[in-house]
């Protein structure tokens, strides 16, 4: 499968804890987008990596979200002291280095602070 | 500010009938135009996507339509199918900010046998 690929796909968890997830996206796509969906909405824009340089992140993303991608390739978000509103769909994105305006989607990660 | 705008938010058909989503668009430099179809518990899956272009562009049973004038684009499902059964979204990208896809809020589609 050569899809975009998330890992894991869920993830329960107390309030305070913290979290990572994983994206790697498609083989040689040089741009990712991490999205948060809630129930009953569209995804929501957190972040976008142009190769290894965090160029955007959303005002969503408070000073507890941090995300990397540090070779290029594979992405990681992490959310320190969770909380329960942080409980939500994480989905990550890849588009291509050319043409590249379509966004390919992982399956995503489900998250559950309780 | 960047917006999207979709209707309806429900739609129930008859399998067989055609289903119409329609949505506008705030960004006039928005020239990309992408329909996702979600699953339960999946991610959204692009299905359709057109360019600024061209007015219309078809794939078998689905069609995506755009005006540009007047800020809207629509999917056309012909035929449906009870699989065509989900929530489908319309999307801009909003290139001040590295082509984050600003999303619509939804459509839950049920096709019913």
């Amino acid at each position: 499968d050569t899809g975009v690929s998330q890992d894991p796909r869920h993830k329960i968890t107390k309030r305070g804890q913290n979290v990572t997830f994983r994206c790697d996206p498609i083989s040689e796509h040089n741009r990712l987008y991490w999205y948060r969906q809630t129930l009953g909405q569209g995804p929501e824009f957190l972040t976008y990596f142009q190769n290894e340089a965090q160029l955007e992140k959303s005002r969503l993303l408070s000073d507890r979200f941090s995300a990397e991608r540090p070779k290029g390739s594979f992405s990681t978000l992490e959310i320190q002291r969770t909380e329960q509103g942080d409980s939500a769909m994480y989905l990550c994105a890849s588009s291509p280095r050319t043409g590249g305006d379509e966004q390919f989607f992982g399956p995503g990660t489900r998250l559950t602070v309780l | 500010g960047e917006n999207v705008e979709q209707h309806p938010s429900t739609l129930s058909v008859q399998e067989g009938d055609s289903a119409v989503i329609k949505c506008t668009y705030s960004d006039s430099a928005s020239n990309y135009f992408p329909w996702y179809k979600q699953e339960l518990g999946k991610g959204p899956q692009l299905i359709i996507d057109i360019r600024s272009n061209v007015g219309e562009k078809k794939d078998q049973r689905i069609a995506v339509t755009l005006n540009k004038t007047a800020k809207h684009f629509s999917l056309h499902i012909t035929e449906t199918q009870p699989e065509d059964s989900a929530v489908y979204f319309c999307a801009a990208p909003f290139y001040n900010q590295g082509g984050k896809l600003i999303f619509g809020q939804g459509t839950e589609l049920s096709v019913k046998p």
